[in-house]
């Protein structure tokens, strides 16, 4: 299909290991989001990419977390020295462009476990 | 500090008879509201939306509605049917850049 596709879909880590998680948007979309949810909460922002400039950043919970979308298209989600607390729920959205009222498509996500 | 609040975590309803979700918002620079439907193991899929300068926007089953003053929208589904079962969230933003989720509404259509 064409829709927005994640991976890996589940993600079994040792605290303290690194992760890294992709994203493939919608081939076009100019506007990409990373959002984590926790179980029982709904998605909480994490950051967000016009193309390849990253123009929000405020979500991220701390410099263990990074994020890249270096050619405008494919994004990673970087969470280093893993922590417990990083168990969630990772989505990624993309949208055709900023506002314009366009909605968000959103992947099935990885879901990270942390032991 | 939860911007977009959803208090009901669960709401059951018979086949046939009206939905509706609420949802409560803090933040009077919010100017644009999406509902999302999402089922078990699957990203959110975009339900409907509404910009602050109207009050309603209707699409097939499902009607939005918008109360600014009481900083209030809801969602309608009329008339409820079983494969309508799934967590309902509602969204919020001021920038496009950025957007704010509920907790989220399961909701139980029964046949």
């Amino acid at each position: 299909g064409a829709g927005v596709s994640q991976s890996p879909r589940y993600k079994v880590a040792k605290r303290g290991q690194d992760v890294a998680l992709r994203c493939d948007p919608i081939s076009g979309h100019v506007s990409l989001f990373w959002y984590q949810q926790a179980l029982g909460q709904g998605p909480e922002f994490l950051t967000y990419f016009q193309n390849e400039a990253q123009l929000d950043k405020s979500g991220l919970p701390s410099d263990r977390f990074f994020a890249e979308r270096p050619e405008g298209s494919v994004s990673t989600l970087k969470i280093q020295r893993t922590q417990q607390e990083d168990s969630a729920v990772y989505l990624c959205a993309s949208s055709l462009e900023t506002g314009n009222n366009q909605p968000q498509h959103f992947g099935d996500g990885t879901r990270l476990s942390i032991l | 500090d939860q911007q977009v609040k959803q208090n009901s975590p669960s709401l059951s309803v018979q086949e046939g008879r009206i939905s509706i979700l609420n949802c409560d918002y803090t933040n009077s620079m919010f100017d644009y509201f999406l509902w999302y439907k999402k089922y078990p193991a699957e990203g959110p899929t975009f339900l409907i939306s509404i910009s602050s300068i109207k009050d309603k926007n209707e699409d097939g089953r499902f009607t939005v509605f918008l109360n600014k003053s009481a900083k209030h929208l809801s969602l309608h589904i009329v008339p409820s049917q079983p494969g309508d079962s799934a967590v309902y969230f509602c969204a919020a933003t001021y920038n496009f850049n950025k957007f704010y989720f509920g907790s989220g509404t399961k909701l139980n259509v029964k046949p």
